[in-house]
């Protein structure tokens, strides 16, 4: 089955305290992208990766960073975490920039 | 700047009321022009992609159309099942996508 896995689905942690999203997807896809979706706001993309080794940031990258060493794992990584990025985050991928995205489950974070 | 705007916000139907939802857009260079359903708790859907003015793509219940400067989400005959939000999403001349706050449609038995 075609798919986009996230994992944790929920997350509770401490302020500073180091965390990975992890994203894997068995479409091999070219690009992936996270967004974070907050009540009123819509999605507001991350980081996206055209291919491997290649990242980029989208329109909220304070905070967090990202890797692609291979095509279909792309984790989110939050060094020292915040109350304000406590969001729901979703891991997205497509076959390429303009092409239909397949989301995942999502992530529902609380940073306390 | 790029804008994305829906509406409404929220639309409540009775089972079979037919409605349209509106997302409207200004962007520089449209590359395409995408529509997503997502339920509680789930990450989007994707229904269509529409990538020039005039163009029209059906789906069961749905239809979507395209305007220069708006699109519209077309619900026929509405069922319980097609409770959901929709989000309109816009890719502009740099591959940047921008999404719109959504509509969350409920529709009453």
């Amino acid at each position: 089955e075609a798919q986009v896995t996230q994992n944790p689905r929920y997350l509770i942690t401490v302020t500073g305290k180091k965390l990975t999203v992890t994203c894997s997807q068995n479409m091999n896809h070219e690009y992936m992208s996270w967004y974070r979706q907050d009540p009123g706001l819509g999605l507001r993309q991350i980081y996206y990766s055209m291919n491997v080794e290649v990242t980029d940031k989208g329109d909220v990258p304070e905070g967090y960073k990202v890797s692609r060493k291979e095509k279909r794992n792309f984790p989110l990584i939050l060094e020292s975490p915040s109350p304000n990025q406590t969001s729901l985050y979703f891991c997205a991928s497509s076959l390429d920039t303009d092409t239909e995205a397949f989301f995942g489950q999502g992530t529902r974070l609380t940073v306390v | 700047e790029d804008q994305v705007t829906q509406s409404p916000e929220a639309l409540r139907l009775q089972e079979g009321e037919s409605s349209s939802l509106n997302c409207s857009y200004t962007v520089s260079g449209l590359r395409g022009l995408f529509w997503y359903r997502q339920d509680p708790g789930k990450g989007p859907e994707f229904l269509f992609t529409l990538y020039s003015a005039g163009e029209e793509k059906e789906k069961e219940r749905l239809k979507a159309t395209l305007t220069k400067k708006e699109s519209f989400l077309h619900i026929t005959a509405p069922k319980p099942e097609d409770s959901a939000t929709y989000l309109c999403a816009v890719m502009d001349s740099n591959y940047q996508l921008i999404w719109g706050a959504g509509t969350k449609l409920i529709i009453k038995p």
